[in-house]
Parts: C-alpha cells; structure tokens; sequence
C-alpha cells in the first residue's frame, strides 16, 4: 500500500457543485495533516491543515478519520478558480519534517 | 515580501554533463527541502536542511546527487553525469522551522535532459 494515496481524478465539475475528495494513508502513526493546492506548472501552496476535529475555511472543509486513516476536502459553491490539482499531505511522525505527497487529485470546475 | 526563489527556471543539458540548481530560501527560515516532482508523479522528497545541523540526505536517489547550503541561507542542488531519467521539475520549500510549519515553495527548475 502506498504511503498516500488518492484518486488522480480528473474530477469534473459545474461551478456551484460540491465536491469531495478522499486520502488515505498508510501509516497509522502519521500526526499532521495537510492539504496544498497546486495550480497547472506552479509550485504547490498550501491550502489548510487538518485538525483531528475537522476545520472549516470558507468553502472549505477538511476532515480526519484517524480510525480508517483517510482525510478528506470538501469544496462548496465551487468557483472556476478552484480549477487546480489538490495533494494531500502525511507528516509520518511526532517530530518528524519530513511531508509525504500524495500525487494529487486533478480539479476541473467548468462554467 | 520575497518568496522563495530559484535558479534557473528552466535547464536543458545534455545527457552525461553536471548542473547545478541553485534555490534562495525566505529570509529567516531555517528549514530547506528539496523535492522532485517527475511528470504524473507526486512530489518526491530529497534533502532537508535545518539550521547548522547535518542534513538529511535519505532521499537523494543516488550519490550522482549532492546538496549543499552555505552561511544557513542559500543552497545548491548538484547532479553529477546527468541522465534522461533526472529530469523532472526541482522544487525547493523553506520553513520558518522543521517539523508541521508551512512549507514555501519555489517556483521550481525544470530540467531536461536530453
């Protein structure tokens, strides 16, 4: 199993729709989670962490399900703007620097 | 202020020759990584540096990489006898620390070797 994993989509969608995406990870003693956003030949950003009691940042949502070990992204009333790939990232440890990357999964909102 | 920035943007060598990839971190960070992000394929982690202490080297591929960062602030990503399968986008990120803080990335070097 990899380390994280998500469905590379691409995930197409009208503006104003909801979408979500899923992550999984594979080590379960992985502390801190992330979301970044990379749009088409830049670097990523990051887009929010995720807390164990799930966050909200606008249309953003981020979950953690620790038990099943999967975090999830909820974008509402998506814009054109969402349009980019989002890569879900697993700190492995406590005290560990080091980010582990999932391949991202591709957004398209379409007018 | 200055994001982080690197140089060149873009590089094209020959198959065999030795480049260098140079990457400026924000000013005050302490932690620099090195990444490599190959078409289709996420982001692959390198070196990381923190502060003065020795790095972390588990990630370079292969010894035809090397890594070094002077005076805590500037750092070189080196590729010796470069091949087809080096190239890929060079992505550099700093951080006011290790650990959970946010990373900044670059915008990267594009290498390809040909």
């Amino acid at each position: 199993r990899k380390e994280v994993e998500q469905d590379p989509g691409p995930f197409n969608v009208p503006e104003g729709a909801t979408v979500a995406f899923n992550c999984t990870y594979s080590n379960s003693a992985s502390q801190s989670f992330f979301w970044y956003r990379q749009d088409c030949r830049k670097e990523p950003k990051l887009l929010m962490s995720v807390y164990s009691s799930g966050n909200e940042d606008g249309r953003f949502t981020a979950q953690l399900n620790r038990a099943s070990q999967y975090i999830s992204l909820l974008i509402r009333d998506s814009k054109l703007s969402d349009s980019a790939t989002y890569l879900c990232v697993v700190v492995p440890g406590a005290g560990s620097y080091q980010l582990t990357f999932g391949k991202g999964t591709k957004l398209s909102v379409i007018p | 202020g200055a994001g982080v920035s690197q140089s060149p943007s873009n590089k094209v060598t020959e198959k065999g020759k030795d480049v260098e990839l140079r990457c400026d971190p924000i000013s005050g960070h302490t932690a620099l990584y090195w990444y490599r992000q190959s078409l289709g394929q996420g982001l692959e982690f390198l070196i990381y540096f923190q502060g003065n202490s020795a790095p972390d080297k588990s990630g370079l591929p292969s010894d035809r990489f090397s890594a070094e960062r002077t005076g805590g602030s500037v750092s070189t990503l080196t590729i010796q006898r470069t091949q087809q399968e080096d190239s890929a986008v060079y992505l550099c990120a700093s951080s006011i620390s290790g650990g959970i803080y946010e990373q900044y990335f670059g915008p990267g070097t594009r290498l390809t070797v040909t």
